[in-house]
């Protein structure tokens, strides 16, 4: 079965960090660009980062570059996402996906709060 | 930052009939659009890939249409399990971009 199973979420203070993690089984994860999605309450979802295969290559929504990033551990099967100097604009659940187009599967989310 | 627009907001649909959900960019993503569904307390789920394609497991029931900017997702007679949200996404710009949803509710 593929899936993905994302997990580090937490509270944490405005400013703070958090590395979130996905362990990935069930596919050949060195072949796949690798995303993370969050969610804020009550909103459609929004693509946060992605990363290629082979992990040369990376991209990131504007409201994140300079603040998080993706990394992927291939020999592990792991995908990660460092989120440093948080605000509270960040609070979301944040989802792990294979792709870096369309997006499946999901994992079943890690919530982030940024607060004091 | 191509802008995905969905109407309705909110789609009122009584068991066994049709619904037909709308996704509108604010410029051409070719048929580089993917549909999803969001049930409460779950992940979402992807539908329909290239705009008319169904997922693996996704029954006949889900088709979508369209190209360009103007897009449509068809859920044929609806089943108890088919009331969610369902998002649109577009993939042939960066950054990745989704709608607002549409929330499919019992009539």
């Amino acid at each position: 079965e593929v899936q993905v199973v994302d997990s580090g979420g937490g509270l944490v203070q405005p400013g703070g960090s958090l590395r979130l993690s996905c362990a990935a089984s069930g596919f050949t994860f060195s072949d796949f660009w690798m995303s993370w999605v969050r969610q804020a309450p009550g909103k459609g979802p929004e693509w946060v980062a992605n990363i290629k295969p082979d992990g040369s290559e990376k991209f990131y929504v504007d409201s994140v570059k300079g603040r998080f990033t993706i990394s992927r551990d291939n020999a592990k099967n792991s995908l990660y996402l460092q989120m440093n100097s948080l605000r509270a604009e960040d609070t979301a659940v944040y989802y792990c996906v294979r792709g870096g187009m369309r997006f499946d599967p999901w994992g079943q989310g890690t919530l982030v709060i940024v607060s004091s | 930052e191509v802008e995905m627009t969905q109407s309705p907001a909110i789609l009122s649909v009584s068991p066994g009939e049709r619904a037909t959900l709308s996704c509108r960019a604010s410029q051409s993503v070719s048929s580089k659009l993917a549909w999803y569904q969001q049930k409460p307390g779950q992940s979402p789920r992807l539908l329909i890939y290239d705009a008319s394609t169904r997922a693996t497991y996704i029954p006949a029931k889900f088709s979508g249409s369209g190209a360009g900017t103007e897009f449509t997702l068809t859920i044929s007679s609806l089943q108890s399990e088919d009331f969610a949200i369902y998002y649109c996404q577009q993939y042939n710009n960066w950054p990745r971009t989704f709608g607002q949803g549409t929330k499919v509710e019992v009539k």
